[in-house]
């Protein structure tokens, strides 16, 4: 069965460093997503993106946060400079047609120290 | 945005017992999945069910579309069943709107 790969599975930063986070989504898919879970919260939607552009922004997705997808199969995250606050477990999805069913990858857990 | 509810927050069970998880939405919705977060924190899809009734193994799910709710029937529970069950609904703003959850604990 397709699925969304997310890479790293855990990775750890010191606090002003920037990190990329990395998905692959599913190959025929044409909407990405980000979303992020601080620990023992709910899940927050950060941003979607399709046709090589964000179609959609949370407001926690500031000016420290973009997205890319630079070769057609991969989706990053990059955070420029992390703060504390950052550390969550980040989740990539993609989906078909808008309003089909969305795949979450298995998540990065970031965590700023 | 659209208000999604989830009850109840916490649902603690003995092994081979059933049980009930409901999600409220406050507005129209064009899709509903449910997922169990699993120890590890994955997210795993149960159920992609906008309306009607779909079931697999001992899960089953209901949507109402014009009530604005969803259901998700867990039956004859297992400890490997623990774990937070999510609600999401996507409206046409290119986003999910996820509940809090329910926690669920199997005790054997």
């Amino acid at each position: 069965e397709p699925e969304v790969t997310q890479t790293p599975s855990h990775q750890v930063t010191q606090m002003g460093q920037e990190v990329i986070l990395r998905c692959v989504p599913i190959s025929n898919h044409l909407y990405f997503y980000w979303y992020r879970q601080i620990l023992g919260q709910k899940v927050e939607f950060l941003v979607s993106f399709y046709n090589n552009e964000i179609s959609e922004k949370s407001e926690i997705f500031d000016d420290q946060f973009s997205v890319e997808r630079p070769d057609g199969s991969n989706f990053t995250l990059k955070i420029r400079s992390t703060k504390l606050e950052d550390s969550a477990m980040y989740f990539c999805a993609s989906s078909g047609p808008m309003n089909t069913e969305a795949f979450f990858g298995q998540g990065t857990r970031l965590t700023v120290v | 945005g659209i208000q999604v509810e989830q009850s109840p927050p916490d649902l603690i069970l003995q092994e081979g017992a059933n049980s009930t998880l409901r999600c409220n939405f406050s507005d129209s919705v064009n899709n509903l999945q449910w997922f169990h977060q699993n120890p590890w924190g994955q997210l795993i899809n149960l159920f992609y069910i906008p309306s009607g009734t779909k079931q697999n193994g001992r899960l089953s799910a209901t949507t109402v579309a014009t009530e604005r709710y969803s259901l998700l029937y867990i039956s004859s529970s297992q400890t490997t069943d623990s774990g937070v069950y999510f609600c999401a609904v996507f409206s046409n703003f290119n986003k999910f709107y996820f509940g809090s959850g329910t926690k669920l604990n199997v005790k054997p």
